[in-house]
């Protein structure tokens, strides 16, 4: 079974700030990895798939980066409605998703 | 805009049956496949089962493997999940999702509200 190990599972940033959540797979997936943002009391929202595609709609101060068991998740400029917990998805060997790492503002 | 409804969660008791179900709006709904994601109180998400566009494949998650079945009929743009033998740790809010392609393992790009089930005596 492939594991995903988000980290960190929490971190608090400062508007404007940069954050950068890592995800690392115990065995090369590919492509098949990808982020969600899940808001608190709402249902998850994909934001980027295949390591680096942006959804249609998503801001484009979301991206995502890696290959084979590494990968990065990264705001380039933290805004107060990115509160929220985001979680990567791997897909290459049936669906996995990280342990999740919950944003809050500083 | 894409819509997902689902319903038939309640509460039950420990190795009895629910099948939940969702209908989906605004796309071509035999062109995508459809997931089931839950996710406990206070705990983060777990795939649960897929279905591809025509029903051939239907892999699930090790947690329910031979408990839950995923169906889907093309013609009322509908999903299925039928849970037996329910466990207390099957209880969780149950997403319907929308794949963002047709084989069975894909990102889930629009998800539903959810459905809770709690399992319980």
């Amino acid at each position: 079974d492939i594991q995903m190990t988000q980290s960190p599972s929490s971190l608090a940033a400062s508007v404007g700030d940069r954050v950068t959540i890592t995800c690392q797979a115990n065995q090369d997936i590919s492509n098949y990895l990808n982020w969600y943002q899940q808001k608190p009391g709402k249902a998850p929202k994909l934001l980027i798939y295949d390591i680096s595609n942006l959804k249609k709609g998503v801001p484009s101060r979301f991206s995502g980066s890696g290959s084979g068991t590494h990968f990065s998740f990264t705001i380039s400029s933290l805004q107060p409605e990115d509160i929220a917990t985001y979680y990567c998805q791997q897909y290459d060997d049936f669906v996995t998703f990280g342990g999740g790492t919950r944003v809050e503002l500083k | 805009e894409v819509q997902l409804v689902e319903s038939g969660g309640g509460l039950v008791q420990p190795g009895g049956s629910l099948r939940l179900s969702c209908v989906a709006f605004g796309f071509t709904f035999d062109d995508y496949a459809m997931l089931w994601v839950r996710q406990a109180p206070g705990k983060g998400l777990e795939w649960v089962a897929s279905i591809s566009w025509n029903s051939v494949y239907t892999p699930y998650a090790d947690s329910v493997k031979g408990r839950f079945s995923i169906s889907r009929d093309n013609a009322k743009n509908s999903v299925y999940l039928q849970m037996n033998s329910l466990r207390p740790e099957d209880t969780a809010l149950y997403y319907c999702t929308k794949g963002l392609g047709s084989s069975s393992l894909t990102p889930s790009d629009y998800w539903g509200l959810g459905t809770l089930v709690t399992v319980s005596s």
